[in-house]
């Protein structure tokens, strides 16, 4: 088990309305990147957050959108919910940004949209 | 951009049996590459990773994979399967833009039969 952890496990919600899910990262780590994994897909990066700002995005509408706090711990929300968005939502911390740094996933929030 | 191509969807093997999954990567330079496992309501697990060093790479519980250059592939091996090695692995890349974005494969589900 990583030290990562996610809150809520799982939601249901209705198209249009908005959600917000949270992620705790590993002591010490700086660094968190969200991914969102559809059924039977492969994760697909979202974003990630360095020392509290956006360090990068993926091809993701600006309905996601994310804030990290002064302790690291993250949230990810997501408005105006479509069908489309039902899905295993990860996150993962890091030491720090850039390539040697190993990302740890914590368990995803699934969450599903009807 | 880089991406990786998982070969199989499904491997099916029998307890104590070899076992290997494909995967095959499409990079413009030297990439970093992961294996990762997901077991079922877990986290992702880093496995291995490829990092310009040796080019076979030993991982933890007895995977090992090799970068082969000319044949742009990264397989993952192991001698001797286990029960509990059941789950879906990702080959993944890392796509270099100033920090650290995971790019994962559509995933091998990995069955395992006594």
């Amino acid at each position: 088990e990583t030290g990562v952890t996610q809150s809520p496990t799982h939601l249901i919600k209705t198209r249009g309305q908005q959600v917000t899910l949270r992620c705790s990262s590993q002591s010490g780590h700086n660094t968190v990147s969200w991914y969102q994994q559809a059924l039977g897909q492969g994760p697909q990066f979202i974003f990630q957050y360095y020392r509290e700002e956006e360090n990068g995005r993926g091809n993701f509408p600006p309905r996601f959108s994310g804030l990290q706090f002064p302790n690291y711990s993250s949230e990810l929300n997501v408005n105006a919910l479509e069908l489309d968005d039902s899905a295993l939502y990860l996150c993962a911390s890091s030491l720090a940004t850039g390539e040697n740094y190993e990302q740890y996933f914590g368990p995803g929030t699934r969450l599903t949209v009807t | 951009a880089q991406s990786v191509t998982q070969l199989d969807s499904h491997v099916s093997v029998s307890e104590g049996t070899p076992v290997l999954l494909r995967c095959n990567y499409s990079s413009s330079y030297s990439p970093s590459l992961f294996w990762y496992v997901q077991h079922p309501n877990k986290g992702l697990q880093l496995l291995l990773k490829y990092t310009s060093a040796a080019t076979l790479v030993k991982g933890i519980n007895g995977f090992e994979a090799e970068f082969k250059k000319s044949e742009t592939s990264f397989h993952l091996t192991k001698p001797s399967a286990h029960m509990s090695d059941a789950a879906e692995y990702f080959c993944v890349v890392s796509d270099q833009g100033g920090f650290q974005k995971l790019v994962f494969g559509t995933g091998t589900r990995l069955l395992v039969s006594p």
